[in-house]
Order: C-alpha cells, then sequence, then structure tokens
C-alpha cells in the first residue's frame, strides 16, 4: 500500500449520522494531518495530530492516531450536508520544514 | 486572518506553451512548497524552497519545471513547454519558521492544457 491510503474510499451517510474515515501509513512520521476538499477547490486544513499524541479534538472532529498500527481515524460527528468533501489525510516526517505525503482520500456525501 | 494566494484561479494554455503560475505565500513565512493533483487523483508534491534554492523535488519536477522566487512576496512555478499531462491542480504552500508542521495552502491553480 502507499503512504497514506484512506479507507473507505467512498462513503454515504445520513446527515446526522457520524463519519468514520480511516488512514494507513507506511514510514514513520512526525505527524499526521487531515485536510478537506471541496470538489474541485483548495485544501482546507482541519487538525493535525503529532506522534506523540494519540486522540485529539476540535468541535465535532476527533483524530485518533496509533502510532503502532501506523494508522489514523478521522470522526465527524453529527454530520451535516455542508461535510460532504473529500478528506485526506497527509503525513510529515521528523525532521519537519519538509513535504507532507497525502493520502489516495475518502469521499464522503452527507445526504440531508 | 493572512491567507496563501494564488494566481490566475484557471489557466488555459495551448501544449508546448510555457506558464507561469503564481502564489504569494502568507508574509513572515520562509518555507514555499508546491503540490499538483490531477484531477481524481491524490495531492503529489512536487518541490519545496527554503533560502533561495530548492530543498527537495520528486519525480514529477524535471527539467521542464522550475521555481522561483523573484521578489519578497512571490513563489513562482514555471512549466517551460506544457504536456497534456500536466493539465493539474496546482497548489503553492508556506511555512513559518519556528513552525514545522502545518503548512498553509493555497486555493490552488487549475491548468488545462489543451
Amino acid at each position: 500500500s502507499q503512504q497514506g491510503e484512506e479507507d473507505p474510499q467512498a462513503l454515504s451517510i445520513q446527515e446526522g449520522e457520524n463519519a468514520t474515515m480511516n488512514c494507513s501509513y507506511k514510514t514513520s512520521i512526525n505527524n499526521l494531518q487531515w485536510y478537506r476538499q471541496n470538489s474541485g477547490r483548495g485544501l482546507v486544513h482541519l487538525i493535525l495530530i503529532r506522534s506523540n499524541e494519540r486522540e485529539k479534538h476540535s468541535g465535532r472532529l476527533r483524530v485518533t492516531l496509533d502510532t503502532s498500527k501506523k494508522s489514523s481515524s478521522l470522526l465527524i460527528t453529527a454530520s451535516r450536508a455542508a461535510d460532504t468533501a473529500s478528506y485526506f489525510c497527509a503525513t510529515g516526517r521528523s525532521g519537519g520544514y519538509q513535504k507532507v505525503t497525502f493520502g489516495t482520500g475518502t469521499k464522503l456525501q452527507v445526504i440531508p | 486572518e493572512p491567507e496563501v494566494t494564488q494566481t490566475p484561479s484557471h489557466q488555459v494554455t495551448q501544449m508546448g506553451q510555457e506558464v507561469i503560475l503564481r502564489c504569494v505565500p502568507i508574509s513572515n513565512h520562509l518555507y514555499f512548497y508546491w503540490y499538483r493533483q490531477i484531477l481524481g487523483q491524490k495531492v503529489e508534491f512536487l518541490v519545496s524552497f527554503y533560502n533561495n534554492e530548492i530543498s527537495e523535488k520528486s519525480e514529477i519536477f524535471d527539467d521542464q519545471f522550475s521555481v522561483e522566487r523573484p521578489d519578497g512576496s512571490n513563489f513562482t512555478l514555471k512549466i517551460r513547454s506544457t504536456k497534456l499531462e500536466d493539465s493539474a491542480m496546482y497548489f503553492c504552500a508556506s511555512l513559518p519558521q519556528g513552525e514545522t508542521d502545518t503548512q498553509y495552502f493555497g486555493p490552488g491553480t487549475r491548468l488545462t492544457v489543451l
């Protein structure tokens, strides 16, 4: 698998439900970030979790990181139609200042 | 809140033509990046730039590509002779000194090569 593979590739839920997206990666990381992209638009940074953290919250977002399994999950609670977008995880290597490596993305559709 | 800006938002060009994509990073940022995203695919790293030189580049960033910081505010990506497969969304990103993590992305330039 590639560095940063999201699963599922596509997810369709009803408004109000929770959405969970998973990301797996291969190499050691300094941090893992989640981005949102509305169709054909720019990347919006959602949340960053460092390699020494296990869980982080931001509003309706909850991110977990399991470095032993090289995986992360993004949970969006009480989803809204406006959450419809593609979600990407991106990993940053140790040493900082370096590129981030994006995953393949999960396309989330929230049905009103 | 300061933002990374990119111009133009959409560029259409003929194959073989040169294009310059422009970015204005956030003013106190010192590290600059270009990424691209071919339609329907993931975002790929092209190049990073610090202290007026390239610090890292990917296999994609061949001799057809170049970057420049011509003045204190702009950061440009030039494609010398565009190919059809260069059609993509190009994102600029920047990072301030003292931070090692969160890159700030611009809204992107959609390049269409005909």
